[in-house]
């Protein structure tokens, strides 16, 4: 069974400094990878994701994460963050040849300040 | 193009109530989801359908029943409420299987006394 590490409950930055949400997957086949995003009390929307080729996907908003096999991660950075950013970020995963279940981390809640 | 909508936002049960909660999507998505969000513990699949007519147990099915009479429409029931089910409730849908963006709607929130 696959499941998903986001080791980081939440992530303090100050506005325009760089910033990595940190992402580690367990799963025994391929997998799918996607980074989904909650502004407050708001329903999840896709930021990016991974399905096959290049490892390094990004979004419209200037966030990229990088697919490492070797490592299992999916990390998420983006190297200047706005105050907007504010949000809790999940990492979810799902195995290829599903019906498309997704598992999902526990959260990470990117707070920028001033 | 409302997308994923859920009815109703907010409600209070007693205990021992029931309660249904609907979904609806009108991107005619095949694949429908119901999650519950809870703190520290992400979100949690409770019940799937895979199209119209077809309904599948999750991760935690406990205590719930799902319908999937039409295919826009995807019903999530609380037969006899329980405190334990105070959470978000959230419904997504995706066109495609396993590599399928899914779209979400608002959320629901419960609690139940």
């Amino acid at each position: 069974a696959q499941s998903v590490t986001q080791l980081d409950s939440q992530v303090p930055v100050f506005e325009e400094a760089p910033v990595e949400l940190r992402c580690n997957y367990s799963s025994s086949v391929s997998v799918y990878l996607f980074w989904y995003v909650q502004y407050p009390n708001q329903g999840l929307q896709l930021l990016l994701k991974y399905l096959s080729g290049s490892t390094l996907v990004e979004s419209i908003n200037g966030f990229e994460a990088e697919f490492n096999k070797s490592q299992t991660s999916f990390h998420l950075r983006k190297p200047s963050v706005h105050i907007s950013d504010t949000a809790e970020y999940f990492c979810a995963v799902s195995e290829t040849g599903t019906a498309s279940k997704l598992t999902f981390g526990t959260g990470t809640r990117l707070q920028v300040t001033l | 193009n409302a997308g994923v909508t859920q009815t109703p936002k907010f409600r209070v049960l007693k205990t021992g109530q029931s309660m249904t909660l609907l979904c609806a999507q009108d991107m005619n998505h095949e694949y429908m989801y119901w999650y519950r969000q809870d703190p520290g513990m992400g979100l949690r699949l409770i019940h799937y359908s895979v199209g119209e007519g077809t309904t599948a147990k999750g991760e935690v099915p406990d205590g719930y029943n799902v319908s999937r009479l039409k295919k826009q429409n995807f019903l999530l029931g609380l037969e006899s409420a329980a405190p334990s089910q105070t959470s978000v409730y959230f419904c997504a849908s995706s066109y495609i299987a396993a590599s399928g963006t899914q779209y979400f709607g608002p959320g629901t929130r419960l609690l139940v006394l």
